[in-house]
């Protein structure tokens, strides 16, 4: 059973850089076709796909936060990371980790997701 | 405002059946065949209910049904009962690899 964990700071300063790490376990990161995506919601707000990194490394992210967002794999770790550079208010939400197998058009399974407040 | 509408909230009694539906306001996510949904009960993992319109994942049960008549998706829930009040969330396939979920549907069962 696939479970995934997101861990980071929980508190940012405004104009620093968010960092999140989610951490898989029952799979491994770099299994072939495997994509590994970020997913937040603001509150009151719906959700928000942030981007993913595949298996291999690569990215792609959501045109709204592409010029701040960084995603990359640690498969010595079996874990993958999320950086948002340059953060404000907005910023503040749940963040969630989500598995994406092969071309599949759906997230199964999530993490349980960690707030982060972005407040001086 | 997203590209996908959902009503901010519904209610209906236990033993009934309700319908969320998911409006597509932009071409953006072209011939909206890629349709999922997902039920979040707070401070837990968001789980998927739905995906391609209309198929089930196994362990979700048959009371969960999708379907889509042009640019609205749906989801409906028959027999409700109280553990299924929740949010929940409809996702699309937007192209060039991105994604697009609507703003999420809080679903009361009375």
């Amino acid at each position: 059973q696939v479970q995934l964990q997101e861990s980071g700071p929980g508190l940012v300063k405004p104009s620093e850089t968010l960092s999140l790490t989610c951490t898989v376990s029952g799979d491994s990161v770099s299994s072939d076709s495997l994509y590994w995506n970020w997913i937040r919601q603001a509150p009151g707000k719906g959700l928000e796909w942030i981007g993913f990194v595949d298996y291999s490394g690569n990215t792609n992210y959501n045109p709204s936060l592409k010029r701040r967002v960084t995603m990359s794999l640690d498969t010595s770790k079996n874990q993958f990371s999320l950086k948002l550079w340059s953060v404000s208010a907005a910023d503040t939400a749940v963040y969630y980790c989500a598995k994406q197998s092969g071309y599949n058009n759906w997230f199964d399974p999530w993490g349980r997701g960690t707030l982060v407040t972005v407040s001086s | 405002q997203s590209v996908l509408t959902q009503p901010r909230s519904v209610s209906e009694s236990p033993g009934h059946s309700v319908t969320i539906s998911c409006t597509a306001t932009s071409t953006a996510v072209g011939a909206f065949d890629y349709v999922s949904w997902y039920q979040h009960h707070p401070g837990k993992a968001p789980k998927l209910m739905i995906f391609d319109v209309t198929k089930r994942p196994s362990g979700v049960p048959h009371r969960f049904s999708g379907s889509k008549s042009g640019n609205t998706a749906s989801l409906t829930i028959s027999g409700l009962q109280t553990e299924d009040e929740a949010d929940y969330h409809c996702c699309s396939y937007a192209g060039g690899y991105t994604w697009v979920f609507g703003g999420g549907t809080k679903l009361t069962v009375l």
